[in-house]
Formats: structure tokens, C-alpha cells, sequence
């Protein structure tokens, strides 16, 4: 009863670097999302996923990519990472309508 | 565009009884949320009103009043464990997606 996973937990990258931050969720849920939190700034939507096979840019785009790979997996691209991107990272999924949103334990990612 | 607010800190003795309140702005609205978040883990979900009224769920009630743009989150009978921060979060009608816009959290601390 994995729930939403997301590898890795932790990452420090130099500026400029690039990686990539995975989420897969095992409930069939078909809309997926990616967050970031900064303190004093709550969660803040990066991109999200409404169904397998589109993505669509939140509040936070800029310096970041998406794939939904296939229903169950969605990952979050960091091309060339930036101080400001400095955040802990939250991947989360819902069946959709009135049911809540289901999150991952977080990737505390710093760039230095 | 959506915005939220709600107080950054509550402070409250254990056994007591607090309120969180939560105003919002949004174009368009379909419900309100409330999210608890321990510190160093992932939010989880707790409430969900599309309607105005109270809806109770154990210790914890939430309500809405859609007219008045305004929701609060109760919480009886007040545990050491129940220190966290709360999000109330808006499911807004525009873009699709189910997406959720999230206030900047309240800090409950629950003391002795």
C-alpha cells in the first residue's frame, strides 16, 4: 500500500546541474501534480497532469519540465538548476472531483 | 487568479478547542480544503466542503459559507499531537484539472 513515491529524498546539485525528481503512485489516479514549498510561501503548483497524456503548466512553471510517462508515473526536470530552486519538492495524486489530493514524503533538493 | 488567508500562527492549550479561519478570492469556486502538514512530513488530507455548512469528521469539523468567501477548520478536544501546520486550499472552477491553490498555512501549537 505504497501510496505516492518519490525518489530521491534528498539532492544536492551545483548551479547548473541537471536532474530529474520521479513520483509514481500506485492508487489509478489520474491526476498528478508537482509542488514546491518555501517557508512562509505554502505550496505553490510547478505543472500538473489531469490525465495520462497531458500536462499543463501552474503557477510556478519557469526552469522546469514535465513528463507523465504512462498513468502511473510522473517526473519533474530540472534542466539547469538555480539557487533560487533551492525548496522541498512535493508529488502528489488524486482520484479527481471532491477526494483529496494524496502526497509524497517530499525531495528536499538544494542547489548551491 | 486565486488567493487565501489565514492566520501564520495559533497557539492553544491541550484539551481546548481552536479555530482556524480561512478567507479566500477566487473566479470561480467548486470547494474548499484543509490540509495538515507535521513538520519534515507530507501534507495530508483532512477535509473537504463544496457546500455551505459544517461537516464533522471526529475531532476535527470544517465549515463554508460561500457567500461570505470563508471557511474554518475545528479542532476539539485539543492533543499534543495536533501541532502542525494547516492549509486550506481552493478548488477553483477555471483551467481543469482539479488543481488546488494553497494559503500560506497557520502554525497550530498545542501547549501543556
Amino acid at each position: 500500500n505504497a501510496g505516492v513515491t518519490q525518489t530521491p529524498k534528498f539532492q544536492v546539485l551545483k548551479t547548473g546541474q541537471s536532474m530529474t525528481l520521479q513520483c509514481a503512485q500506485d492508487m489509478n489516479h489520474n491526476s498528478m501534480y508537482w509542488y514546491r514549498q518555501d517557508p512562509g510561501m505554502g505550496l505553490r503548483l510547478i505543472y500538473y497532469s489531469a490525465s495520462e497524456g497531458t500536462t499543463d503548466k501552474g503557477e510556478v512553471p519557469n526552469g522546469y519540465n514535465v513528463s507523465r510517462l504512462n498513468k502511473r508515473e510522473f517526473s519533474l526536470r530540472l534542466e539547469s538548476a538555480a539557487p533560487s530552486q533551492t525548496s522541498v519538492y512535493f508529488c502528489a495524486s488524486a482520484r479527481g472531483g471532491d477526494y483529496g489530493y494524496t502526497f509524497g514524503s517530499g525531495t528536499r533538493l538544494t542547489v548551491v | 487568479g486565486q488567493s487565501l488567508e489565514q492566520p501564520s500562527e495559533v497557539t492553544a492549550v491541550e484539551g481546548a478547542i481552536v479555530q482556524i479561519n480561512c478567507t479566500y478570492q477566487t473566479s470561480g469556486f467548486y470547494g474548499l480544503s484543509w490540509y495538515q502538514q507535521h513538520d519534515g512530513g507530507a501534507p495530508t488530507f483532512l477535509s473537504y466542503n463544496a457546500l455551505d455548512g459544517l461537516e464533522e469528521t471526529g475531532r476535527f469539523s470544517s465549515f463554508l459559507s460561500r457567500s461570505d468567501s470563508y471557511g474554518y477548520l475545528l479542532l476539539q478536544e485539543l492533543q499534543m499531537k495536533d501541532s502542525a501546520s494547516y492549509f486550506c486550499a481552493v478548488r477553483a472552477s477555471t483551467g481543469g484539472g482539479n488543481k488546488l491553490t494553497f494559503g500560506t498555512g497557520t502554525q497550530l501549537k498545542v501547549e501543556l
